[in-house]
């Protein structure tokens, strides 16, 4: 069984600023996918960024990007020029064969001005 | 396009009712996920439909269960409601089975009282 872990509950970064958020995941699959999504206020799951291992190179969509460490089955999320928009909670998460999505317990992320 | 729908957005019963969520996925999604999220943790996996088989369940009693229709919506069941089943319930459509992205809806919050 797949294991995700996310050991910040809550982070805080000023606008403009950039922050990393961490996520380790434990598995003996060779082949799958990594998510980060986004969950604000309002309930609904947002997509930010995926990461399929197969490829070698760090997913980047903006201003989102990850840091994907395989050996160490890490995988981190680096959001640059924060902004108040980005104020929700992110889950990591993770795709196997199974194709069912394996959640970790979230980072609250609060921006401030 | 429409995004994943559900309904209803908000739900309140009484312990020993039984509930019907409903799900739509996206135009052209043939794969239906469920997942019950209690307040301040992180989704769990409860059903994965694809082409209108149950291809996944996760640890959940038999009191839960789903369908997925023809036209690839679905209805997530659950009898004799326990307090413990409050929670946000969130569907999930994805356009194959297997390690993929997933696109959620804004999910259905339950209240059993």
């Amino acid at each position: 069984a797949q294991t995700v872990t996310q050991s910040q509950p809550e982070m805080s970064v000023q606008e403009a600023e950039t922050v990393t958020l961490s996520c380790t995941y434990d598995t003996s699959e060779n082949n799958y996918y990594l998510f980060w999504y986004k969950q604000p206020p309002s309930r609904q799951m947002i997509l930010v960024i995926r990461q399929e291992t197969y490829k070698q190179q760090n997913a980047t969509e903006n201003r989102f990007s990850v840091n994907f460490q395989k050996a160490a089955k890490s995988f981190s999320l680096k959001i640059s020029d924060s902004q108040l928009g980005d104020t929700a909670m992110y889950f990591c998460a993770f795709s196997g064969t199974a194709s069912k999505l394996t959640f970790g317990t979230g980072t609250r992320l609060q921006v401030t001005l | 396009d429409a995004g994943v729908t559900q309904s209803p957005t908000h739900l309140i019963k009484t312990r020993g009712q039984q509930v019907t969520l409903r799900c739509s996925p996206i135009s052209g999604h043939k794969s239906v996920s469920w997942y019950q999220q209690v307040l301040g943790q992180g989704p769990q996996f409860i059903f994965q439909y694809y082409e209108k088989e149950e291809r996944g369940r996760g640890n959940f009693p038999d009191r839960f269960s789903a369908r997925q229709f023809p036209n690839y919506s679905s209805e997530l069941n659950v009898n004799a409601l326990l307090l413990g089943d409050s929670a946000l319930y969130l569907c999930a459509s994805s356009w194959i089975q297997g390690p993929t992205e997933a696109f959620f809806g804004q999910g259905t919050r339950l209240t059993v009282v």
